[in-house]
């Protein structure tokens, strides 16, 4: 298993433009989270769902969308992008029940200029 | 009251050492306390979970050591080694009916072992 995938890795994004970030998890989880890190903050939950077409809010939602239409993909959509979206993101993904773990994908690394 | 307060931000220790990282709630009804390991250029990795009915939990040289009445709980790594180095999360979450499995994250601690 290849566990949670994101793509793409890097990426510099010009303000203004938009662009999607793509997450696949291939454990057949039910529940998977977008996550953004900036230095000294910790994780913040983006966008959450907690399977195929549900989806709900985050603590930091703005300036961002997803969609849920495959078990598999979660992917993160930024429109208009602003310098306060650079930040690096992280797609995780857990069994539904008590307790389960949440396996994180490797990150994108996202910067806008 | 939905904050999890970590601290130190880093912290430097030698081999062997034992480095102790602390948390703390406000939120009485989180009652899943897990503790994530990020390499860098990694993505987080669970390390080690307890609940709120346990005051310690021990896996390997990692404890977890919980304290209910003082909504605190805290991270020890005995005999610390050089690949101990990494940055540490607590986190709190709600389990229960219509559980969404939302964590709560600490703003990390980054740990330094020296040879």
């Amino acid at each position: 298993n290849a566990g949670v995938t994101q793509t793409p890795k890097f990426h510099i994004l010009k303000i203004g433009q938009s662009m999607t970030l793509q997450c696949t998890q291939d454990m057949n989880h039910n529940y998977m989270y977008w996550y953004r890190q900036d230095p000294g903050m910790g994780l913040k939950l983006i966008y959450y769902s907690v399977g195929a077409g549900i989806t709900d809010k985050g603590e930091v939602p703005n300036g961002y969308n997803v969609s849920r239409s495959t078990t598999e993909d979660f992917p993160l959509r930024l429109e208009l992008a602003a310098p306060s979206q650079t930040s690096v993101y992280f797609c995780a993904s857990r069994w539904a029940g008590v307790d389960y773990e949440q396996y994180f994908g490797p990150g994108t690394r996202l910067t806008v200029t | 009251q939905q904050q999890v307060k970590q601290s130190p931000q880093s912290l430097i220790v030698q081999k062997g050492g034992i480095p102790i990282i602390n948390c703390a709630y406000e939120n009485t009804a989180f009652d899943y306390f897990p503790w994530y390991q990020q390499f860098p250029g990694k993505g987080p990795a669970l390390l080690i979970a307890i609940r709120p009915d346990v005051s310690e939990k021990k896996e390997g040289r990692f404890t977890i050591s919980f304290n209910k009445s003082a909504k605190q709980f805290s991270l020890h790594i005995m005999d610390s080694q050089p690949g101990d180095s990494a940055t540490y999360f607590c986190a709190a979450s709600i389990s229960g009916s219509g559980n969404t499995g939302k964590l709560i994250f600490g703003q990390g601690t980054t740990l330094q072992v020296k040879p």
